[in-house]
């Protein structure tokens, strides 16, 4: 069965920092490309990174220079390293399987880890 | 970025009714779109991807048309488990984005 777990996730002040993991079982990890999406209470989907198959990595405004994506494939794991936070980075965040190599597709989504960013 | 909107935000509907859900795209993305379902507390589930295409498993009742800039969602005959808030996704370029979602109540 494919799954993704994330932790991580807790309580942090504005302009600290957090890492989340996602890990991943039931697959062929380094074969798929990788991505995490957040959401804030009662709002929408936001796209927050990708990671390829290769190692190359993707972000949007709102979080470049800020968090950054890895993987460990020996480890089947996810990462996403969150500097600078700020209040607006308050959400639950979910690892998100893409659906093959080049896909933009999430066939498969993690439960999700709350991170909340407040003094 | 291109902007997803879709509409209505909310609907109550009667089981067994047909449900739609529009989502239209601030730019041509061709038929780069999926569709998402999400239930209260859970994570995102694939429903429709490449605007048309059933994902396995899922129930022939959900399907989903269009091309360009203008899609339609359909729940033939809405079940109460169908309860749940629906998310379109463009994938035309690597800033993903997603429309506001629409939550779909049982009236």
């Amino acid at each position: 069965e494919v799954q993704l777990v994330e932790s991580g996730g807790g309580l942090v002040q504005p302009g600290g920092s957090l890492r989340l993991s996602c890990a991943a079982s039931g697959f062929t990890f380094s074969s798929y490309d990788m991505h995490w999406v957040r959401q804030a209470t009662g709002k929408g989907l936001e796209w927050v990174s990708a990671i390829g198959t290769a190692g190359d990595t993707y972000y949007p405004g709102s979080v470049k220079g800020r968090f950054t994506i890895s993987r460990e494939n020996a480890k089947n794991s996810l990462y996403l390293q969150m500097n600078s936070l700020r209040a607006g980075d308050t959400a639950v965040y979910y690892c998100a399987r893409a659906a093959g190599s080049g896909s933009l597709t999430f066939d498969c989504w993690g439960q999700g880890t709350l991170v909340t960013v407040s003094s | 970025d291109i902007q997803m909107t879709q509409s209505p935000s909310s609907l109550s509907a009667s089981v067994g009714d047909r449900v739609t859900i529009t989502c239209q795209a601030s730019q041509d993305i061709s038929n780069y779109l999926n569709w998402y379902q999400q239930k209260p507390g859970k994570a995102p589930k694939l429903l429709i991807y490449d605007a048309s295409n059933l994902e396995t498993g899922v129930p022939s009742r959900f399907s989903g048309s269009g091309s360009g800039t203008d899609f339609t969602f359909t729940i033939s005959s809405l079940q109460p488990e169908d309860i749940a808030t629906y998310y379109c996704q463009q994938y035309d370029n690597l800033a993903l984005t997603f429309g506001g979602g629409t939550k779909v109540e049982i009236k």
